[in-house]
């Protein structure tokens, strides 16, 4: 069965710092992979996606995310941090031809201070 | 503007009686989700339509059903909720379901039962 592993629960992280939030996943095929992100009061949009391509995927506000195959890996990455930023982070998978299935990890909570 | 749109945005019911959540959306999206989200945990699947076709998945409990009348209205019934039914219920939709479109989420309803 597909799982997803966030590393980090929860983070705190001074404004201007660098963050990186860990996500491994299982499933031996191809995959489709996503970083959510909720910030405080709304409801989860998409940050960035990988189906293909690229490794190396930009998102929004700053974001990107390195897919590693061999790591089963995806992280989120920014160079410096705002606290705008304080929001639950989401990484999800979902199996390439799926049903549109995600399978979520259980959230990284980023807390930026100013 | 809302697309995706939940009611109530909390919602209190009694242990074991009937509860229905509703979800609204205004993309025309051929998929609607269901998920469920308790606390601290990975928002998890409970079903989806894909048009009017129902899936839903294997583990999840006879007490939730869902309908979905038409294009834009999808509900989630819990025949008699338990006290392990307390969880964030998030509507999502998506245009088709290869698996590498984006899921566009509403604000959720969170269910108490007292």
């Amino acid at each position: 069965a597909q799982s997803v592993s966030q590393h980090n629960h929860h983070v705190i992280l001074s404004e201007a710092a660098s963050l990186e939030l860990g996500c491994n996943y299982s499933y031996g095929g191809t995959v489709n992979l996503f970083w959510y992100v909720q910030y405080p009061g709304q409801h989860l949009q998409l940050l960035l996606k990988y189906f293909s391509g690229d490794p190396l995927v930009k998102g929004i506000k700053g974001f990107e995310a390195e897919f590693i195959k061999s790591k089963f890996s995806f992280n989120l990455r920014k160079p410096s941090v705002q606290w705008s930023d304080t929001a639950e982070y989401f990484c999800a998978v979902n199996a390439a031809g799926n049903t549109g299935k995600l399978i979520f990890g259980q959230g990284t909570t980023l807390q930026v201070k100013p | 503007d809302a697309m995706v749109i939940q009611n109530p945005r909390y919602q209190v019911t009694q242990f074991g009686k009937p509860v229905t959540l509703s979800c609204s959306q205004t993309l025309n999206h051929n998929v609607m989700y269901w998920y469920q989200q308790k606390s601290s945990q990975a928002p998890k699947l409970l079903f989806h339509y894909y048009d009017k076709d129902f899936n839903n998945e294997a583990d999840t409990p006879d007490n939730f059903q869902s309908r979905r009348p038409n294009t834009s209205f999808c509900f989630l019934d819990i025949r008699s909720p338990g006290l392990g039914d307390a969880a964030m219920y998030l509507c999502a939709t998506s245009t088709i379901r290869t698996g590498s479109e984006k899921l566009f989420f509403g604000s959720g309803t969170q269910l108490s039962v007292l």
